[in-house]
């Protein structure tokens, strides 16, 4: 079973600082896809990142593959109170059907 | 409206007795997925399918049943419910190829007393 270690589990922080949230695995996978989850809710997608190296900026936040596409990472600048959610990770299987295979999760509260 | 709607966001029912969590999509989207999320587990696959009546078995298949008569539902039956199937259960689509996102559902929250 290929499994994906995010780390931290959780995080809290002020405003205006800013984090990193590590995904790793020590399977290789197709393309990595970030979600973010708020209480109540599903994940919702935030981006794919399918090549390895590849960064990806969406406003204030940096995401990376790794070289080796075993790893990847979230990068949030100043951080504002509605980042506030459950960050998961998920790793595309090969094959037909590209069936996702989610992280732990990132609990992070951003306080005013 | 468009988009992935689950039913009942809620449920609580009695060990032994048999449910059913509705899922709808507007998409027509080939794949659909059923997943369960637990503190301490994260989101693991319980059934998915390809198109309408070809399903198959995830990572925790063991007490469910799903179906798949046309494209749009999805229904997942737990046919005798035990306690450990207490859990916030999650439906997704995906449209085919590779690489792209999931759209999830809001989710069933079920307890089993």
């Amino acid at each position: 079973t290929q499994l994906l270690e995010q780390s931290p589990q959780f995080l809290s922080i002020q405003e205006g600082e800013n984090l990193t949230v590590y995904c790793n695995s020590s399977s290789v996978f197709s393309s990595l896809q970030w979600y973010r989850q708020e209480p109540g809710e599903g994940p919702v997608l935030l981006v794919t990142v399918v090549t390895g190296g590849e960064v990806k900026k969406l406003k204030r936040l940096t995401f990376q593959f790794g070289d080796a596409r075993k790893d990847s990472s979230l990068h949030i600048t100043a951080a504002q109170p509605g980042d506030t959610g459950l960050y998961l990770c998920a790793g595309v299987q090969g094959g037909a059907t590209n069936k996702l295979i989610f992280g732990t999760g990132t609990l992070l509260a951003v306080q005013p | 409206d468009a988009g992935i709607t689950q039913s009942p966001r809620y449920k609580i029912t009695e060990t032994g007795r048999q449910v059913t969590l509705m899922c709808h999509q507007t998409w027509s989207h080939s794949y659909m997925f059923w997943y369960r999320q637990d503190l301490g587990h994260g989101l693991r696959l319980i059934y998915y399918s390809a198109a309408a009546d070809i399903t198959d078995k995830g990572e925790v298949p063991d007490g469910y049943v799903v179906s798949r008569s046309k494209t749009e539902n999805f229904p997942l039956t737990l046919e005798s419910a035990t306690r450990s199937q207490t859990s916030v259960y999650f439906c997704a689509s995906r449209v085919d190829g590779t690489n792209y996102g999931y759209t999830f559902g809001s989710g069933t929250r079920l307890t089993v007393v």
